[in-house]
Parts: C-alpha cells; structure tokens; sequence
C-alpha cells in the first residue's frame, strides 16, 4: 500500500501542453520532495517543499505544498520532450530515516 | 568520486543463488541508503547508515536480505537464495547531513544509477 498516492499514473501530451501532477497522502509529511528519474538512472532531486501552501518555481515548473502538508503538486508549462520521465514524489517524516515514495508518474512528451 | 557508483549495473542470477550489490558513496557522505524500486513502483526504503552503523533495518523484507558498510565507505547488500519477488532495481542514496534524514527539508541525497537483478 502507497502512502502517497500519484496520478495520473501515465501521460502523454503533445510539445507545448500544460500538465499537473498531483501527490496525495491520509498522513502529514514534514517536507515533501520531487524526483525526475530517466531510465537506466537513480532519481535526481528536483525540489523540496517544507511549508504548508508554500509554492517553488524552478523555470517551467511550479511546485506546491499543500497547506495541511499532506499533498503535492507539480505543473509543468509548455512542456517540452526533454521533460519527459518518471516524476515521483517522496515525503519525509520529521527526523525520520525514510523517504517514502509514491509510484510515480510516467510523462511523455511528444514533438 | 563525483557521484554515486553502483556494481554490477546488472545482475541475473539462478533461484537459490546468493548475490551481493555494491555501493559507492560519494566521498565524504557519512549517510548511506539502501532501497528497492520495482517495475512500475517508487523506491521502497531498505536500510539506513550513518558511517560504519546501521540505524535502521526495518524495510529489509527477510532474513535473507543482509546489509554492512564496514569502514564507513563502500556498503555491500547482499541477498542470500535469491527468490524471483527479489528482480527489482537496487538503489543507493548518500548524504552528507549526519543527523537524521530530513530535518526541515535541509537533507539532500544522491543517487546512484541503481544495480537491476533479475531473478530466473
């Protein structure tokens, strides 16, 4: 069973769409991060969010922490095929020795 | 080394044969983790070392899983009478925070590009 549960688990758009994915979890997380991992490779941090409501930008993407810090957001503008991979998002209990992942979403990003 | 470094890249291995996944952290990185990653599924924890301890076992799912880092560097996972549920990508993760994992978000871990085994 998934603590963090991620959809949509597949998606595929067209160059230049928007696109949001979404993390939710029943349980509080002290900071929740997002991963891209490409195949063949180990995740690679994105971003880390640590306050309710808070919202990071980095370049086309944007991050949200949900303000009871139990789910996640990451919406992606004018995606581009270099963005496509596997986004996973992880949570982190305050000083737990965990990161708990959710499955993943696959995106595809066609030219 | 600049970055996380993982061997075999890739393993296939009899049912009941034992193998053993190696890890090189980055220099320096005091904490090192271990985790599992299914096909289709997110990495699932395994275990936790802060240099030479092991401060949590909990996600290793059997006895047959066994994990050491005898010098605080390199770790060893090794799987003992590997069974077909054990094909999965092996991930290790270093950090140079030493304290627990996440503290405000301030930990940062490195993966490596993951050891996949296949079990026949």
């Amino acid at each position: 069973t998934q603590l963090l549960e991620q959809s949509p688990q597949f998606l595929s758009i067209q160059e230049g769409e928007n696109l949001t994915v979404y993390c939710n979890s029943s349980s509080v997380f002290s900071s929740l991060q997002w991963y891209r991992q490409e195949p063949g490779e180990g995740p690679v941090l994105l971003v880390t969010v640590v306050t309710g409501g808070e919202v990071k930008k980095l370049k086309r993407l944007t991050f949200q922490f949900g303000d009871a810090r139990k789910d996640s957001s990451l919406h992606i503008t004018a995606a581009q095929p270099g963005d496509t991979g596997l986004y996973l998002c992880a949570g982190a209990k305050l000083y737990g020795n965990k990161l708990v992942f959710g499955a993943g979403t696959i995106l595809r990003v066609k030219s | 080394g600049a970055g996380v470094s993982q061997s075999p890249r890739y393993k296939v291995a009899k049912r009941g044969q034992d193998v053993a996944l190696r890890c090189d952290p980055i220099s320096g990185h005091v904490s090192l983790f271990w985790y599992q990653q299914a096909l289709g599924q997110g990495p699932e924890f395994l275990t936790y070392f802060q240099n030479e301890a092991q401060l949590d076992k909990s996600g290793l799912p059997s006895d047959r899983f066994f994990a050491e880092r005898p010098e605080g560097s390199v770790s060893t996972l090794k799987i003992q009478r590997t069974q077909q549920e054990d094909s999965a990508v092996y991930l290790c993760a270093s950090s140079s925070y030493r304290g627990p994992l996440l503290v405000a978000g301030a930990n940062v871990l490195t993966f490596g590009a993951g050891s996949r085994l296949t079990v026949l």
